[in-house]
């Protein structure tokens, strides 16, 4: 099964400071894509960075990049510079293929608090 | 550019009575679309997808349904409703072909309560 683990329920940063938010990953695949999405209080889902599993360089996207380690299965989300409007949940997110196509299986979710 | 709505954005409905939720997206032809619904506290679930007029796929076995009568039309509906259902329900969607990345865009999303 490809399960996708965010093993930090609620995370608190202050403003201005760095945080790096964890996602483990379970696949048999070689070749997919993970994504990370932010919900903000207003719930729109907002793609914040992707990475192609045969890309060995990781994505970044202004202050929020990626460490992507394939061997451990491994797709952290950090983000520097930390503002006030980062607050949010963040999901973890694994492109896995369905009957006819395609589909995303989401983690639980992290709770992003950042403090003035 | 391309847009996904969703309406209603807020519902509440009885148990046992009916359920229509509607997406549709601008701006593209022939999407994959998807609905996924959102429980307190936890992550989205997928419940539907669709790669075209017509075709639907169920990921979930409940007592809700999908169809897509048109192409950018998406919908989800339900003959009677459980209290099961109440959650924050979304619609997505993807580009289909070579070039596509898999990433998908979301509406703003139903919240149904059923009570």
């Amino acid at each position: 099964a490809q399960t996708v683990t965010q093993s930090q329920p609620e995370m608190s940063v202050q403003e201005a400071e760095t945080v790096t938010l964890s996602c483990t990953y379970d696949t048999s695949e070689s070749n997919y894509y993970l994504f990370w999405y932010k919900q903000p209080p207003s719930r729109q889902m907002i793609l914040v960075i992707r990475q192609e599993a045969y890309k060995q360089q990781n994505a970044t996207e202004n202050r929020f990049s990626v460490n992507f380690q394939k061997a451990a299965k491994s797709f952290s989300l950090k983000i520097s510079d930390s503002q006030l409007g980062d607050t949010a949940m963040y999901f973890c997110a694994f492109m896995k293929h369905v009957q006819s196509g395609y589909a995303l299986n989401f983690g639980k979710g992290t709770s992003l608090l950042v403090t003035p | 550019s391309q847009t996904i709505h969703q309406w209603p954005a807020t519902l509440v409905q009885p148990v046992g009575s009916p359920l229509s939720l509607e997406c549709t997206v601008e701006g593209t032809s022939n999407p994959n679309l998807y609905w996924y619904r959102q429980a307190a506290g936890r992550g989205l679930q997928l419940l539907f997808y669709s790669v075209g007029i017509g075709q639907i796929s169920s990921e979930v076995p409940q007592n809700l349904s999908a169809s897509r009568p048109q192409d950018r039309q998406f919908i989800l509906s339900s003959k009677k409703l459980l209290l099961s259902d109440s959650g924050f329900y979304l619609c997505a969607w993807s580009v289909v072909g070579q070039r596509t990345s898999y990433e998908q865009y979301f509406g703003p999303g139903t919240r149904l309560t059923v009570t």
